[in-house]
């Protein structure tokens, strides 16, 4: 399959612990921020996303945080399982720019048995 | 429903030889997206539309051309291919109402062009 790159920063965590990634925008006028999740061989697929008056909001097992103070997006995968492997991108849309999506370079997720 | 479908799937070029990516959506969307992967990197937008008709450019729109002659379909063109075009291609589309941020993918076009 199509592979999603093979110099992304790598976290690893021990499955059932907690996950945090981390993200650092650009563009402090943007709109909203999203979370997507890429496996091996297949296209990015949609998990959450924040809206730019908001500082948390919650999904099934996942957090996004973001602190606009400092331009910064974190998501945290509550007890971690096998499953959530995958390269995880941040990205930012700002309807302004004819509502384009910014993606971020991605953070590959590793679950440790 | 098939989602968003892509084809073909892999393709191997030589440089100067043109080809055309397919993207099918039967999801009646209105807008539809091209995206560029490169290793290391996220996905970058080479072309974009947001209906029947209509087309724009994105960040890395050089040297390739698309064209949305039907809603469900959004054509990506290399007329004379290089070899910094190779790359995963990924289509996706949404409506602008409802969530509009969830764009569909598709699975991807591996292009090497030698």
């Amino acid at each position: 399959g199509e592979s999603v790159g093979l110099h992304l920063p790598t976290l690893s965590v021990q499955e059932g612990d907690n996950s945090i990634i981390n993200c650092a925008y650009s563009n402090s006028a943007s709109d909203y921020f999203i979370w997507y999740k890429q496996e091996s061989g297949k296209g990015p697929q949609f998990i959450i996303d924040i809206r730019s008056n908001m500082d948390k909001r919650q999904g099934q097992r996942v957090t996004v945080l973001l602190n606009k103070t400092v331009k910064h997006l974190s998501l945290q995968i509550a007890a971690t399982q096998p499953g959530d492997s995958a390269v995880y991108f941040c990205a930012e849309i700002s309807y302004s720019s004819a509502s384009k999506i910014i993606f971020g370079s991605g953070t590959r997720l590793s679950i440790r048995p | 429903n098939a989602g968003v479908t892509q084809t073909p799937k892999f393709r191997v070029l030589k440089t100067g030889q043109s080809m055309t990516l397919l993207c099918a959506q039967d999801m009646n969307h209105e807008y539809m997206y091209w995206y560029r992967q490169d290793p290391g990197m996220g996905l970058r937008l080479i072309h974009y539309s947001v209906g029947e008709g209509t087309t724009a450019k994105g960040e890395v729109p050089d040297g390739y051309n698309v064209s949305r002659l039907k809603k469900q379909n959004f054509l990506l063109g290399l007329e004379s291919a290089a070899p910094s075009q190779t790359s995963v291609y990924f289509c996706a589309s949404n409506n602008p109402g409802g969530r509009y941020n969830e764009q569909f993918f598709g699975p991807g076009t591996r292009l090497t062009v030698l």
